[in-house]
């Protein structure tokens, strides 16, 4: 059982170049989530999804876009890379309504390393 | 809205002694109360929940925190450091209806002093 995978580990990108983020559950949980997380800043959400087919917006959703066309897989894009953007991101995923389902919190990955230069 | 605040972005005990991390939050409902942990490199792994069946939760590597209304806090504690709990603590909350967004405090960096 691997739980929520994120790939790649690392990744170095130059300023306006695009990549996407591949993040994948095998918990069968229906919501997913993108942060990212910077020094002294705690972990920011980027967007969510409560369903294969659905995304939301988070805290911080400008400069990218997610899809979740498969209800194990959530991607998130990076369209044109700024250096801004350069944090390490992580993926989390959870069964669903907080309130029906036992309270159960959220599951994370590892991390993406981002660098843009 | 939502928030929790964790006073101390760096906290040094020395092995043995008592780890206390701080936590307050807000919000306008009962809050859902979440301790989470990540060593180096890693993820976020949960170390206890609060969800209002208990005011004092017990966890995982010995830890526990209690839920304090009248004081707003979520305070993490530990009676006797070990050198494996140095690592990065996380405070979150949610609402407690159906709103999985988890809000994170900045962070408590433990470091043990041998």
């Amino acid at each position: 059982n691997a739980g929520v995978t994120q790939t790649p580990k690392f990744r170095v990108l130059k300023t306006g170049q695009s990549m996407t983020l591949l993040c994948a559950q095998d918990m069968n949980h229906e919501y997913m989530y993108w942060y990212r997380q910077d020094p002294g800043m705690g972990l920011r959400l980027i967007h969510y999804s409560v369903g294969e087919g659905t995304t939301a917006k988070g805290e911080v959703p400008d400069g990218y876009n997610v899809s979740r066309l498969k209800k194990q897989n959530f991607l998130l894009g990076l369209e044109s890379a700024a250096p801004s953007q350069t944090s390490v991101y992580f993926c989390a995923s959870s069964y669903g309504q907080f309130s029906s389902v036992g309270n159960q919190p959220q599951h994370f990955g590892d991390g993406t390393r981002l660098s843009i230069l | 809205a939502q928030s929790v605040t964790q006073l101390g972005s760096h906290v040094s005990v020395s092995e043995g002694a008592l780890v206390l991390l701080r936590c307050n939050y807000s919000s306008s409902v009962p809050p859902y109360l979440f301790w989470y942990v990540q060593y180096p490199n890693q993820g976020l792994q949960l170390l206890l929940k609060y969800t209002s069946a208990a005011t004092l939760v017990k966890g995982i590597n010995g830890f526990e925190a209690e839920f304090k209304k009248s004081e707003t806090s979520f305070h993490l504690t530990k009676p006797s450091a070990h050198m494996s709990d140095a690592a990065e603590y996380f405070c979150a909350v949610t609402f407690s209806f159906g709103n999985e967004k988890l809000t994170f405090g900045t962070g408590t960096r433990l470091t043990i002093i041998p």
